[in-house]
């Protein structure tokens, strides 16, 4: 199994529809990001959480919300939906305790606003 | 602000050919830096990274990175390549140990037999 789903992985929405994307793991990390891919900007952080009482804003926090709901979950909203939030998305996760810095990712999800 | 240039948008390279991925970032502090590969309809996942001590990284699948601080510059090598390989490289830097990663606009790579 996964060690980071998201849920869906495809999804077509219509303008100002609100729509969540859920990320889950089972890898025990503390820390779990969002990220948006566009073709020739790569990865740009959008929010991430330190732990369930810590959510920070990223690069391109506008147009979207999120949610940890425990330290295994980290949901990503979009309150109305536009054309411009056409993107792939990827939860990542990571482990402050290892001093690793790795960030794993999730499949990825990829959402069409018409 | 931190920022992460990848110089070239595609790379098409035969198999068992050598391979070089140019990538440079602006820092006012110092950086941790990573690579990370993503083939199609999947994540992103490590090749290597650079936190400190040696300049030239070694990571996964025969990849190796090399840190040039004057230059600001952290390239991916590979010495012959497998169509396997095929894949989106993706360049990152972190001002604060890879708890907030910038990521340059990505490579493609497209080994052709």
């Amino acid at each position: 199994d996964a060690d980071v789903t998201q849920t869906p992985r495809n999804r077509i929405t219509k303008t100002g529809k609100r729509i969540m994307l859920e990320c889950s793991q089972t890898k025990g990390h503390d820390r779990m990001y969002w990220y948006r891919q566009d073709p020739g900007l790569g990865l740009r952080l959008i929010y991430y959480s330190f732990d369930v009482k810590d959510i920070n804003k990223g690069e391109i926090s506008d147009g979207y919300s999120v949610s940890r709901q425990a330290q295994a979950k980290f949901s990503l909203s979009l309150e109305s939906a536009i054309p411009n939030q056409t993107a792939l998305y990827f939860c990542a996760t990571s482990d402050s305790g290892t001093g690793a810095y790795e960030q794993y990712f999730g499949p990825g999800t990829r959402l069409t606003v018409t | 602000a931190q920022s992460v240039t990848q110089l070239d948008s595609q790379v098409p390279v035969f198999e068992e050919a050598p391979v070089e991925l140019r990538c440079n970032y602006s820092s006012s502090v110092s950086v941790y830096l990573f690579w990370y590969v993503q083939y199609p309809n999947q994540g992103l996942q490590l090749l290597l990274k650079y936190l400190s001590g040696s300049t030239l990284v070694k990571g996964i699948n025969g990849f190796e990175a090399e840190f040039n601080k004057s230059q600001t510059s952290f390239h991916l090598r590979k010495p012959s390549v497998h169509i396997s390989d095929t894949a989106e490289y993706f360049c990152a830097v972190s001002e604060d140990a890879g708890n907030k990663l910038t990521f340059g606009g990505g490579t493609r790579v497209l080994v052709k037999p």
